[in-house]
């Protein structure tokens, strides 16, 4: 049972570089969403998507595209890397249910520098 | 806004001391409420969840009471172990936000032996 898989666990950057983090959960769950997590300041919500074609913006998303093609998959996309992205970056995969998330499931992080 | 205020850390206890976190949090509906562990280089998992008013959700030992009067859902354990050493985040989760999980800052917990 893999659960929320995210690649790569590290990943170095330089400024001005793109790279996608890819996240991928096998639990049929409707949300996915992406956090970073930086010290002092908790998780942040990045961007998030409630079902396959739908996609929304979160506390910080400038900097940052997604797209939900299909229920399993939701990858996230940097466009021009800036050492302000140095950071540790979350996928979590929920199901929704009467209104409200279940229990968040989460990959095991990428960790990312951006030089 | 929704929103969770934690208590901040770093929080130094001896082995078997007795453990509270504080969260409060402020919401527009009515929402689940959750603790997360996160163990070093780890995602987080969930501990525990509470999904209505005066609901308890206990796990390993810890335990939290959602109290809508209050709006806190605090975290305690009445031992500790060196085990314990983690960071806890409290969260909620709600349709009026849309469903988007929000946490709080997170307390590191330290355990000494």
């Amino acid at each position: 049972n893999a659960g929320v898989t995210q690649t790569p666990k590290f990943q170095v950057l330089k400024t001005g570089q793109s790279m996608t983090l890819q996240c991928a959960q096998d639990m049929n769950h409707e949300y996915m969403s992406w956090y970073r997590q930086d010290p002092g300041m908790g998780l942040r919500l990045i961007h998030y998507s409630v079902g396959a074609g739908i996609t929304d913006q979160g506390e910080v998303p400038n900097g940052y595209n997604v797209s939900r093609s299909t229920t399993e998959d939701f990858p996230l996309r940097l466009l021009s890397a800036a050492p302000s992205q140095t950071s540790v970056y979350f996928c979590a995969s929920s199901a929704t249910r009467q209104g409200s998330n279940t229990e968040a499931f989460f990959g095991q992080g990428t960790r990312l520098t951006v030089v | 806004g929704n929103s969770v205020t934690q208590m901040e850390g770093p929080v130094t206890l001896s082995e078997e001391a007795f453990l509270t976190i504080n969260c409060t949090y402020t919401a527009t509906g009515y929402p689940s409420l959750f603790w997360y562990v996160q163990y070093p280089g780890e995602g987080l998992q969930l501990l525990l969840k509470a999904t209505k008013a005066d609901d308890k959700g206990s796990n390993k030992g810890f335990e939290a009471t959602y109290r809508k009067e209050t709006t806190s859902f605090h975290l305690e354990k009445g031992s500790v172990q060196v085990s314990d050493s983690a960071v806890y985040f409290c969260a909620l989760s709600d349709l009026s936000g849309g469903f988007k999980t929000i946490f709080g800052a997170g307390t590191r917990l330290f355990v000494k032996a």
